[in-house]
């Protein structure tokens, strides 16, 4: 039972370039969010998913696409890199259930030049 | 809207002592309340929860308790160890709600560091 798995763990990127993070979860959770770590902001929500083919924006949607075409994968778009997506990117899941707790993938450190 | 305050960081400790992070919140439903450790180069791990007025989580030495009256979320630990060193955050869901209310809402983290 791996849980959440992330790849890949660095990515640098030059501005303009697209790339998609991956993420895969084996424990049939039906929720799945991405979010973006910043220091001294927390963790600010994307995009989530509420099931295979429903997916809908976070707090900070912008530059980011999301498609969910199975239960286990949810894979994150950046569409033309910004240096403003500098970040570290975390993939979660959740059951579904009340009261909603999610579990964390690794995490992608993201570096935009 | 649902929002989270974290006191502010970081904190150093040394080894055995004790050790408080506040935590309150706003929220327009019934939250559940969780805190996050993050260890260094890692992912968040869950390290306790509430999920009603009054309910204590605890998980490691580590306790909190959802007091509504003051819409907090106080985590505490009595001794803490080297290995407690890590960044600590506080979240809530709003299970009541829909969309993305029932994602977590985080604060901005704390770090704390103990010194042996």
């Amino acid at each position: 039972n791996a849980g959440v798995t992330q790849t890949p763990k660095f990515q640098v990127l030059k501005t303009g370039q697209s790339m998609t993070l991956q993420c895969a979860q084996d424990m049939n959770h039906e929720y799945m969010s991405w979010y973006r770590q910043d220091p001294g902001m927390g963790l600010r929500l994307i995009h989530y998913s509420v099931g295979a083919g429903i997916t809908d924006q976070g707090e900070v949607p912008n530059g980011y696409n999301v498609s969910r075409s199975t239960t286990e994968d949810f894979p994150l778009r950046l569409l033309s890199a910004a240096p403003s997506q500098t970040s570290v990117y975390f993939c979660a899941s959740s059951s579904g259930f009340p009261p909603y707790e999610q579990y964390f993938g690794p995490g992608t450190r993201l570096t935009v030049t | 809207g649902n929002s989270v305050t974290q006191m502010e960081g970081p904190v150093t400790l040394s080894e055995e002592a004790f050790l408080t992070i506040n935590c309150t919140y706003t929220a327009t439903g019934y939250p559940s309340l969780f805190w996050y450790v993050q260890y260094p180069g890692e992912g968040l791990q869950l390290l306790l929860k509430a999920t009603k007025a009054d309910d204590k989580g605890s998980n490691k030495g580590f306790e909190a308790t959802y007091r509504k009256e003051t819409t907090s979320f106080h985590l505490e630990k009595g001794s803490v160890q080297v290995s407690d060193s890590a960044v600590y955050f506080c979240a809530l869901s709003d299970p009541g709600s829909s969309g993305s209310a029932r994602q977590l809402t985080f604060g901005s983290g704390t770090q704390l560091t103990v010194l042996p």
